[in-house]
């Protein structure tokens, strides 16, 4: 069972556009993060929101926490090719879930083309 | 900011070889965490520890078997290593009570 589903899987763009990853599922976590992943590399943290409705800014990039703490999305605002990569959401708790361990979802692959 | 290394960025081995993969953190984190990644499937946790000498199996732990025998080094060994376990391995750190990890940079490992 996947708690962290992802959606688009894949998106490929062209610089300048804008563009919104979502994060579902049917259980509640307690917070949610969002990852970077560039090619050859290990994910790094962009962002956690903890609160339901949270709206998190990072220059270009939204982040948004459901109200009933199930989903998140991303937006990218004017997207440019450093901005290409993986994108993964995590969170912590949910049901089947973990309070010790993280869980993630399959992410969203981003190419922003010049 | 914490530092997570892994010994090989790149490694080639041969079926039926005993493979270690290591990593060190350069501070005194507890929790430390082996992940395999592949397309499709994601991150899938193979095992992770919370101290010294203490292992939990993750969702994936057959065929691997890990080592911690001090704090800021958590190996994981391939016992007898298949072609089914080439991909990227990631080593991670929980720092503290804080949300997120610290991953390394990987090691892209190939069975052939």
């Amino acid at each position: 069972t996947q708690l962290l589903e992802q959606s688009p899987q894949f998106l490929s763009i062209q610089e300048g556009e804008n563009l919104t990853v979502y994060c579902n599922s049917s259980s509640v976590f307690s917070s949610l993060q969002w990852y970077r992943q560039e090619p050859g590399e290990g994910p790094v943290l962009l962002v956690t929101v903890v609160t339901g409705g949270e709206v998190k800014k990072l220059k270009r990039l939204t982040f948004q926490f459901g109200d009933a703490r199930k989903d998140s999305s991303l937006h990218i605002t004017a997207a440019q090719p450093g901005d290409t990569g993986l994108y993964l959401c995590a969170g912590w708790g949910g049901s089947g879930g973990s309070n010790y361990k993280l869980t993630f979802g399959k992410g969203t692959l981003l190419t922003v083309n010049p | 900011d914490v530092k997570v290394t892994q010994s090989s960025r790149y490694l080639v081995k041969r079926t039926g070889e005993k493979v270690f993969l290591e990593c060190v953190q350069d501070m005194d984190h507890e929790n430390m965490f082996w992940y395999r990644q592949d397309p499709g499937l994601g991150l899938r946790l193979i095992y992770f520890s919370y101290d010294v000498k203490m292992k939990e199996k993750g969702d994936i732990p057959e065929g691997y078997s890990v080592s911690r025998e001090k704090k800021e080094r958590f190996s994981l060994i391939l016992e007898s290593a298949s072609t089914n376990q080439t991909s990227m391995y990631l080593c991670a750190i929980r720092p503290g009570q804080t949300y997120g990890y610290t991953f390394g940079s990987g090691t892209r490992l190939t069975v052939v």
